[in-house]
Protein backbone atom coordinates (compact mmCIF):
# COMPACT_ATOMS: atom_id res chain seq x y z
CA UNK A 1 0.00 0.00 0.00
CA UNK A 2 0.89 3.49 -0.07
CA UNK A 3 3.55 4.85 2.25
CA UNK A 4 4.01 8.00 4.07
CA UNK A 5 4.28 10.67 1.44
CA UNK A 6 5.69 14.45 2.02
CA UNK A 7 5.64 17.60 0.13
CA UNK A 8 7.22 19.55 -0.91
CA UNK A 9 10.21 17.03 -1.44
CA UNK A 10 12.67 20.11 -2.10
CA UNK A 11 12.25 23.73 -0.87
CA UNK A 12 14.04 26.85 -0.75
CA UNK A 13 13.02 29.96 0.85
CA UNK A 14 14.86 33.31 1.26
CA UNK A 15 15.73 34.04 5.29
CA UNK A 16 12.17 35.37 6.97
CA UNK A 17 9.86 34.06 4.92
CA UNK A 18 7.36 31.49 5.91
CA UNK A 19 6.99 27.92 5.41
CA UNK A 20 4.71 24.98 5.66
CA UNK A 21 6.09 21.27 5.13
CA UNK A 22 3.12 18.67 4.61
CA UNK A 23 2.72 14.74 5.70
CA UNK A 24 -0.03 12.26 4.47
CA UNK A 25 0.66 9.43 6.94
CA UNK A 26 -0.37 6.07 6.74
CA UNK A 27 -4.17 5.30 6.29
CA UNK A 28 -5.41 4.56 9.42
CA UNK A 29 -2.06 5.34 11.21
CA UNK A 30 -3.03 6.99 14.83
CA UNK A 31 0.31 8.61 15.51
CA UNK A 32 2.33 10.99 13.60
CA UNK A 33 5.55 12.16 14.20
CA UNK A 34 7.66 14.67 12.99
CA UNK A 35 11.89 14.69 13.12
CA UNK A 36 14.66 17.14 11.49
CA UNK A 37 17.99 15.75 10.34
CA UNK A 38 20.94 18.07 10.07
CA UNK A 39 23.69 17.14 7.98
CA UNK A 40 25.48 14.59 9.25
CA UNK A 41 23.34 14.35 12.24
CA UNK A 42 20.79 11.90 13.22
CA UNK A 43 17.46 12.79 13.95
CA UNK A 44 16.10 15.37 16.00
CA UNK A 45 12.62 14.37 17.58
CA UNK A 46 10.09 17.89 16.74
CA UNK A 47 6.67 17.05 17.85
CA UNK A 48 4.08 13.52 18.34
CA UNK A 49 0.36 13.40 17.66
CA UNK A 50 -1.31 10.51 18.56
CA UNK A 51 -5.25 10.44 18.41
CA UNK A 52 -6.96 12.73 20.06
CA UNK A 53 -4.74 13.53 22.29
CA UNK A 54 -2.68 16.83 23.30
CA UNK A 55 0.67 16.21 21.42
CA UNK A 56 3.61 16.33 22.93
CA UNK A 57 5.51 19.42 21.46
CA UNK A 58 8.58 19.12 23.77
CA UNK A 59 11.07 19.01 20.81
CA UNK A 60 10.24 22.26 19.35
CA UNK A 61 13.25 24.24 19.14
CA UNK A 62 11.45 27.86 19.28
CA UNK A 63 8.39 29.39 19.04
CA UNK A 64 8.91 29.65 15.42
CA UNK A 65 7.98 26.02 14.86
CA UNK A 66 4.38 24.62 14.99
CA UNK A 67 2.74 21.77 13.90
CA UNK A 68 -1.31 20.85 13.36
CA UNK A 69 -2.91 17.82 12.33
CA UNK A 70 -6.35 17.90 10.43
CA UNK A 71 -9.22 15.32 11.25
CA UNK A 72 -6.28 12.92 12.97
CA UNK A 73 -4.76 12.43 9.55
CA UNK A 74 -2.71 15.38 7.46
CA UNK A 75 -0.31 17.09 9.35
CA UNK A 76 1.66 20.67 8.41
CA UNK A 77 4.77 21.51 10.06
CA UNK A 78 5.23 25.37 9.65
CA UNK A 79 8.55 27.49 10.18
CA UNK A 80 8.50 31.49 10.43
CA UNK A 81 10.69 33.73 10.10
CA UNK A 82 13.15 31.04 8.50
CA UNK A 83 16.48 31.12 9.73
CA UNK A 84 19.82 29.81 7.89
CA UNK A 85 19.75 27.40 10.73
CA UNK A 86 16.50 25.91 9.76
CA UNK A 87 18.03 24.21 6.53
CA UNK A 88 17.48 20.93 7.36
CA UNK A 89 15.59 17.69 5.89
CA UNK A 90 12.00 17.09 8.09
CA UNK A 91 10.93 13.66 7.98
CA UNK A 92 7.46 12.79 9.13
CA UNK A 93 6.68 9.01 10.11
CA UNK A 94 3.17 7.18 11.43
CA UNK A 95 2.55 4.21 13.48
CA UNK A 96 -0.37 2.13 14.06
CA UNK A 97 -1.67 2.08 17.59
CA UNK A 98 1.50 2.15 20.12
CA UNK A 99 -0.42 -0.33 21.31
CA UNK A 100 -0.05 -2.79 18.76
CA UNK A 101 3.58 -1.72 17.28
CA UNK A 102 5.93 0.68 17.68
CA UNK A 103 8.04 0.82 14.74
CA UNK A 104 7.59 4.12 12.98
CA UNK A 105 6.97 4.34 9.26
CA UNK A 106 9.02 6.80 7.62
CA UNK A 107 8.18 9.43 4.48
CA UNK A 108 10.99 10.43 2.02
CA UNK A 109 11.50 13.97 3.91
CA UNK A 110 11.55 17.44 2.38
CA UNK A 111 14.80 19.11 2.15
CA UNK A 112 14.54 22.62 3.34
CA UNK A 113 17.72 24.96 2.07
CA UNK A 114 17.01 28.80 3.22
CA UNK A 115 19.20 31.26 1.49
CA UNK B 1 17.18 13.97 28.40
CA UNK B 2 18.25 10.62 26.75
CA UNK B 3 21.94 10.88 24.86
CA UNK B 4 22.69 8.08 22.53
CA UNK B 5 26.63 7.73 20.80
CA UNK B 6 26.93 5.96 18.07
CA UNK B 7 30.38 4.63 17.08
CA UNK B 8 31.69 4.10 14.24
CA UNK B 9 30.60 7.10 11.92
CA UNK B 10 32.01 5.28 9.21
CA UNK B 11 32.39 1.33 8.41
CA UNK B 12 34.15 -0.13 5.26
CA UNK B 13 34.06 -3.88 5.10
CA UNK B 14 34.48 -6.27 2.62
CA UNK B 15 31.99 -8.19 0.91
CA UNK B 16 31.35 -11.36 3.23
CA UNK B 17 32.95 -9.81 6.42
CA UNK B 18 30.82 -8.73 9.28
CA UNK B 19 29.76 -5.47 10.51
CA UNK B 20 29.62 -4.49 14.32
CA UNK B 21 28.05 -1.12 15.75
CA UNK B 22 27.75 0.11 18.80
CA UNK B 23 25.69 2.40 20.68
CA UNK B 24 25.32 3.69 24.57
CA UNK B 25 22.75 5.79 26.01
CA UNK B 26 22.53 7.81 29.47
CA UNK B 27 18.95 7.21 30.19
CA UNK B 28 18.69 3.79 32.65
CA UNK B 29 14.93 4.41 32.11
CA UNK B 30 14.72 3.55 28.22
CA UNK B 31 13.50 0.15 27.47
CA UNK B 32 12.81 -0.08 23.59
CA UNK B 33 16.15 -0.30 21.21
CA UNK B 34 15.29 0.33 17.36
CA UNK B 35 18.10 0.38 14.61
CA UNK B 36 16.85 2.17 11.31
CA UNK B 37 18.62 1.66 8.31
CA UNK B 38 18.72 5.19 5.26
CA UNK B 39 19.53 5.15 2.02
CA UNK B 40 20.00 7.68 -0.02
CA UNK B 41 17.15 9.98 -0.94
CA UNK B 42 14.99 7.96 1.77
CA UNK B 43 13.86 7.90 5.28
CA UNK B 44 14.89 5.65 7.72
CA UNK B 45 13.25 1.87 7.82
CA UNK B 46 13.08 -0.01 10.27
CA UNK B 47 15.03 -3.12 10.48
CA UNK B 48 15.28 -4.83 13.65
CA UNK B 49 14.97 -3.66 17.12
CA UNK B 50 14.64 -4.93 20.89
CA UNK B 51 13.18 -4.08 24.12
CA UNK B 52 15.13 -4.34 27.61
CA UNK B 53 13.99 -7.67 29.16
CA UNK B 54 15.69 -9.51 26.05
CA UNK B 55 19.47 -9.33 25.52
CA UNK B 56 19.71 -10.42 22.04
CA UNK B 57 17.67 -10.59 19.06
CA UNK B 58 18.05 -12.46 15.72
CA UNK B 59 16.52 -11.69 12.24
CA UNK B 60 18.63 -14.15 9.55
CA UNK B 61 21.70 -12.08 9.10
CA UNK B 62 21.36 -9.05 11.41
CA UNK B 63 21.31 -9.44 15.26
CA UNK B 64 21.44 -6.67 17.81
CA UNK B 65 22.49 -7.44 21.67
CA UNK B 66 21.84 -5.32 24.92
CA UNK B 67 23.83 -4.74 27.71
CA UNK B 68 21.42 -2.73 30.46
CA UNK B 69 23.79 -3.01 33.07
CA UNK B 70 26.21 -1.00 30.90
CA UNK B 71 23.89 1.03 28.99
CA UNK B 72 25.08 -0.23 25.66
CA UNK B 73 23.56 -1.88 23.00
CA UNK B 74 25.20 -3.46 19.16
CA UNK B 75 23.98 -4.22 15.16
CA UNK B 76 25.76 -6.94 14.05
CA UNK B 77 25.62 -8.16 9.79
CA UNK B 78 26.78 -10.80 9.44
CA UNK B 79 27.66 -11.74 5.43
CA UNK B 80 27.33 -8.48 4.51
CA UNK B 81 26.08 -8.03 1.03
CA UNK B 82 26.80 -4.58 -1.38
CA UNK B 83 23.23 -4.19 -0.62
CA UNK B 84 23.46 -3.28 3.00
CA UNK B 85 26.08 -0.45 2.31
CA UNK B 86 23.90 2.81 3.79
CA UNK B 87 22.91 4.76 6.61
CA UNK B 88 22.87 3.13 9.98
CA UNK B 89 20.75 5.05 13.13
CA UNK B 90 20.08 3.66 16.78
CA UNK B 91 18.16 5.37 18.96
CA UNK B 92 16.33 4.56 22.61
CA UNK B 93 13.55 5.20 24.10
CA UNK B 94 11.46 5.34 27.74
CA UNK B 95 8.18 5.58 26.47
CA UNK B 96 8.20 3.79 22.67
CA UNK B 97 7.37 7.09 20.60
CA UNK B 98 9.97 9.81 21.96
CA UNK B 99 13.09 8.15 19.92
CA UNK B 100 16.46 10.03 20.88
CA UNK B 101 18.91 8.74 18.10
CA UNK B 102 22.55 8.42 17.38
CA UNK B 103 24.04 10.35 14.69
CA UNK B 104 24.70 7.41 12.45
CA UNK B 105 26.71 5.55 10.90
CA UNK B 106 27.91 4.80 7.17
CA UNK B 107 28.18 1.49 6.24
CA UNK B 108 30.12 0.97 2.52
CA UNK B 109 30.37 -2.78 1.64
CA UNK B 110 33.02 -3.47 -0.94
CA UNK B 111 32.69 -5.55 -3.72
Amino acid sequence: GAGVSQSPSNKVTEKGKDVELRCDPISGHTALYWYRQSLGQGLEFLIYFQGNSAPDKSGLPSDRFSAERTGGSVSTLTIQRTQQEDSAVYLCASSPDRGITYEQYFGPGTRLTVT
Amino acid sequence: GENVEQHPSTLSVQEGDSAVIKCTYSDSASNYFPWYKQELGKGPQLIIDIRSNVGEKKDQRIAVTLNKTAKHFSLHITETQPEDSAVYFCAASRNDYKLSFGAGTTVTVRA
